[in-house]
């Protein structure tokens, strides 16, 4: 079935370091890919998303591109902040189906001051 | 803007009781869709609803059963409840179930002590 496979975590970088949190997938067909982040005590949002191959997902400062070639959608910050330490989620869903999303393991990201 | 509205956000039970998850998604999404994430896991999509029909299954145990209602809100219902269901369980909704972004409630912490 399809899965997603993300960087193991957690992650502790310092303020306005460069974030790269790598994410590969394995799918039948074409699925669109997702980042969600979560928060403490929160649900999931969605951070940004991207629907076809070479399409580029942004929001936040955060960017992802659907690499078809490499079955990747790596997420990358070039400055980050305290304020985006949270549990990031790589996630796809199928192209043309159901919207049902299959989650990566998740990475914790701590940034210190 | 109005969200995705779950109820309660937090629930106690004992082993062999049973338990009723609520979701309210947003107005006029017609789309229901429960995951399961157990500490420290990524969510699992466990079942979805369509206009009131389940319109997906995944790993939803047999002992748990959900709903979808006339005026969209959606019921998982658990019953025999053992220790491993101790879990964040969360409800997200969408207008539609092709190539659309669904938003996620805060999720209901069910603990079965």
């Amino acid at each position: 079935g399809d899965s997603v496979t993300q960087m193991e975590g957690p992650v502790t970088l310092s303020e306005e370091a460069f974030l790269t949190i790598n994410c590969t997938y394995t799918a039948t067909g074409y699925p669109s890919l997702f980042w969600y982040v979560q928060y403490p005590g929160e649900g999931l949002q969605l951070l940004l998303k991207a629907t076809k191959a070479d399409d580029k997902g942004s929001n936040k400062g955060f960017e992802a591109t659907y690499r078809k070639e490499t079955t990747s959608f790596h997420l990358e910050k070039g400055s980050v902040q305290v304020s985006d330490s949270a549990v990031y989620f790589c996630a796809l869903s199928e192209a043309q189906g159901a919207q049902k999303l299959v989650f990566g393991q998740g990475t914790r990201l701590t940034i210190n001051p | 803007a109005a969200g995705v509205i779950q109820s309660p956000r937090h629930l106690i039970k004992e082993k062999r009781e049973t338990a009723t998850l609520k979701c309210y998604p947003i107005p006029r999404h017609d789309t229901v869709y429960w995951y399961q994430q157990g500490p420290g896991q990524d969510p699992q999509f466990l079942i979805s609803f369509y206009e009131k029909m389940q319109s997906d299954k995944g790993s939803i145990p047999d002992r748990f059963s959900a709903q979808q209602f006339s005026d969209y809100h959606s019921e998982l219902n658990m019953s025999s409840l053992e220790l491993g269901d101790s879990a964040l369980y969360f409800c997200a909704s969408s207008y539609g179930t092709r190539n659309t972004e669904a938003f996620f409630g805060q999720g209901t912490r069910l603990t079965v002590v």
